[in-house]
């Protein structure tokens, strides 16, 4: 069982939005940054989003991050069919000493 | 361009030993501390090891603790894992990551492709 608690499955139709949380506890996500990786499937994870909100250049503006207090949200807007992945959130825990990641999120495109 | 290229993974016995390495290029190599993440098949992610830019500074999870030993050269641009005591649990794909900063306190931003060990008698 994973530190971080993310949804297993999402869904939504095409062009349309969604979110997937991410929630945690203060020694993780209440006082470290948050990041959010895409692993499409048979390939690696690929950062979409760090320190919370911000996008690595070459990341679409239809991704987004935020956070409030020890939660932590992915939006992807306008869903296109090559967004069905499993979608990740990643922090430091302090407490632990160690990286923890959620146990992921499965995204269909309907 | 950042690549991280790992090598080294196999089948290999219960109770056997395997080193995994990962070759850095594209970027300065000891201005960021390294991670070792694992993925089941068919799982999740989970953290295994990190290490800081100058080996100072090295963490494990309680999963292998005393059994895997992360290192680095600096000099050849090369992260390592040296797995002794390998269980059928160990068994994943190990992928090579990079931490935005010179610590292991962070979450990585660029990964390898990742090599697979299957741990099987």
């Amino acid at each position: 069982q994973s530190v971080l608690t993310q949804p297993p499955s999402v869904s939504a139709a095409p062009g349309q939005k969604v979110t997937i949380s991410c929630s945690g506890s203060s020694s993780n996500i209440g006082n470290n940054y948050v990041s959010w990786y895409q692993q499409l499937p048979g390939t690696a994870p690929k950062l979409l989003i760090y320190d919370n909100n911000k996008r690595p250049s070459g990341i679409p503006d239809r991704f987004s991050g935020s956070k409030s207090g020890t939660s932590a949200t992915l939006g992807i807007t306008g869903l296109q069919t090559g967004d069905e992945a499993d979608y990740y959130c990643g922090t430091w825990d302090s407490s632990l000493s160690a990286v923890i990641f959620g146990g992921g999120t499965k995204l269909t495109v309907l | 361009e950042v690549q991280l290229v790992e090598s080294g993974g196999g089948l290999v016995q219960p109770g056997r030993s395997l080193r995994l390495s990962c070759a850095a290029s594209g970027f300065v190599f000891d201005d960021h501390g390294m991670h070792w993440v694992r993925q089941a098949p068919g799982k999740g992610l989970e953290w295994v090891s990190g290490i800081s830019w100058n080996s100072g500074s090295i963490a494990y999870a309680g999963s292998v603790k005393g059994r895997f030993t992360i290192s680095r050269d600096n000099a050849k641009n090369s992260l390592f894992l040296q797995m002794n005591s390998l269980r059928a649990e160990d068994t994943a794909f190990y992928y090579c990551a990079r931490d935005p900063t010179i610590a292991v306190a962070g979450s990585p931003d660029y990964w390898g492709q990742g090599t697979l060990v299957t741990v099987s008698s």
